[in-house]
């Protein structure tokens, strides 16, 4: 079974620090996708990695696939409270889990004003 | 519009009714996944419906759970016999094939609670 550990669960900071969030598995995923959540409202994909050790950049945000395609972090620069939200991370699974993307259980991030 | 839709956007239920979530996937998108989610916590996968397959029902947690997807577009989530540990937020999302490089597009969710 594959399996998708977020951390932390948990995360309130003030605004302007720097934070990363980590979504770990001892399983390979053909890709890796981060959601953010906002309350009352569905997630909605920020950003898509599928090559090891991809790095990509969304303004503040810093996505990285590792090198082995088990694991992925999110890095916001200087937050801001407008990126307080549920983080999700999904990977694609493989035939085991029917293809289906994998869904880790979030990291719920505060930043404080 | 262009995005996903639910409906109702909020539920109140007695114990023991039977309940119906719907929704309206974006157009041509052949995948509709239902999720559900506890307060604050990560998705639980429910169904997956990919064109005309048969759905893989593998998530749903109990006989008392089942959906339809007519017509390759539009579907209903049905819980019948509801208990309060039934109280979530339903959310459905559609895709292009599953969505494992593009994403889901999910809907606002239904908010169900169970009296």
């Amino acid at each position: 079974t594959q399996l998708l550990e977020q951390s932390p669960q948990f995360l309130s900071i003030q605004e302007g620090e720097n934070l990363t969030v980590y979504c770990n598995s001892s399983s390979v995923f053909s890709s890796l996708q981060w959601y953010r959540q906002e309350p009352g409202e569905g997630p909605v994909l920020l950003v898509t990695v599928v090559t090891g050790g991809e790095v990509k950049k969304l303004k503040r945000l810093t996505f990285q696939f590792g090198d082995a395609r088990k694991d992925s972090s999110l890095h916001i620069t200087a937050a801001q409270p407008g990126d307080t939200g549920l983080y999700l991370c999904a990977g694609g699974g493989g035939k085991d889990s029917n293809y289906q993307l994998i869904w880790g259980a979030g990291t719920k991030l505060i930043i404080k004003p | 519009g262009a995005g996903v839709s639910q409906s109702p956007s909020n539920k109140v239920t007695e114990k023991g009714k039977d309940v119906e979530l719907r929704c309206d996937p974006i157009s041509g998108h052949t995948a509709l996944y239902w999720y559900r989610q506890s307060l604050g916590q990560g998705l639980e996968f429910l169904i997956y419906f990919q064109g005309n397959s048969a759905p893989d029902k593998s998530g749903l947690p109990s006989d008392r759970f089942s959906a339809e997807r007519t017509g390759g577009s539009v579907s209903t989530l049905t819980i019948q016999r509801t208990q309060q540990e039934d109280s979530a937020v339903y959310l459905c999302a559609s895709s292009l094939e599953r969505g494992l490089v593009i994403g889901q597009f999910f809907g606002p969710g239904t908010r169900l609670t169970v009296l």
